[in-house]
């Protein structure tokens, strides 16, 4: 385990469901991500935390709301979600200044039905 | 801007062979570079990075980096092959920027195929 929890590790909801992904670390980091990975496109970067507060967001349609209560935890609550966004959903945590990096969680995978 | 360029999609090569999987970045100032490994349905797993230093650097499971600033490179390499080293791999740079100076800008990844 890389210090970044995340649950679930599988998802299938419908399109009028309401859900929510999370995302936990202990290793004393101030900034969070959530990325989204669908197959054969880049890395999308959706939302960046840093202490707390929301400081991106990527035109991510307002179906995604992502929730940061403390430096530990990160939410990202779903509804009316769309079959094409069938993804793998990254949380990723890191010290503000970057220096060490990113730490990835292992991911939910994702399944719009 | 900043940006970091993979030009290969997917790499082949056959086990005990070297490997490299080719990356290139484009910032202002110093970069801070990073190489990660991703795994059928897993998160990205660090393997090295390079800040300033040295300019070959040694990383987990036997992979290596050359940072070179001419060519504004930093190509990951391995003297011998793994069929288990068959992965996504990422290569990324830290955007400098006072306003968003703890992002990385991932490349869009290099498949790395190594065959029996």
């Amino acid at each position: 385990e890389t210090g970044v929890t995340q649950t679930p590790r599988h998802l299938v909801m419908g399109m009028t469901n309401k859900k929510s992904l999370k995302c936990e670390q202990h290793l004393g980091h101030n900034a969070m991500y959530w990325y989204k990975q669908s197959a054969k496109k880049p890395l999308e970067l959706m939302f960046v935390y840093s202490l707390e507060e929301r400081v991106e967001n990527n035109s991510v349609p307002s179906r995604f709301s992502p929730e940061c209560p403390n430096s530990s935890h990160l939410f990202l609550h779903l509804h009316t979600l769309q079959p094409e966004d069938s993804a793998l959903y990254l949380c990723a945590s890191s010290q503000e200044t970057g220096y060490y990096g990113y730490t990835f969680g292992s991911g939910t995978r994702l399944t719009v039905v | 801007a900043q940006s970091v360029a993979q030009p290969e999609d997917q790499v082949n090569v056959a086990e005990g062979n070297p490997l490299t999987v080719k990356c290139t970045y484009s910032v202002s100032g110093n970069p801070y570079l990073f190489w990660y490994v991703q795994y059928p349905n897993r998160g990205l797993q660090f393997l090295l990075k390079y800040i300033t230093g040295d300019n070959l650097v040694k990383g987990s499971y036997g992979f290596e980096a050359e940072f070179n600033k001419s060519q504004t490179s930093f190509h990951l390499k391995k003297p011998s092959a793994l069929v288990s080293d068959s992965a996504l791999y990422f290569c990324a740079v830290r955007d400098l920027r006072m306003d968003s100076s703890y992002k990385l800008i991932f490349g869009s990844g290099t498949r790395l195929l190594v065959r029996p």
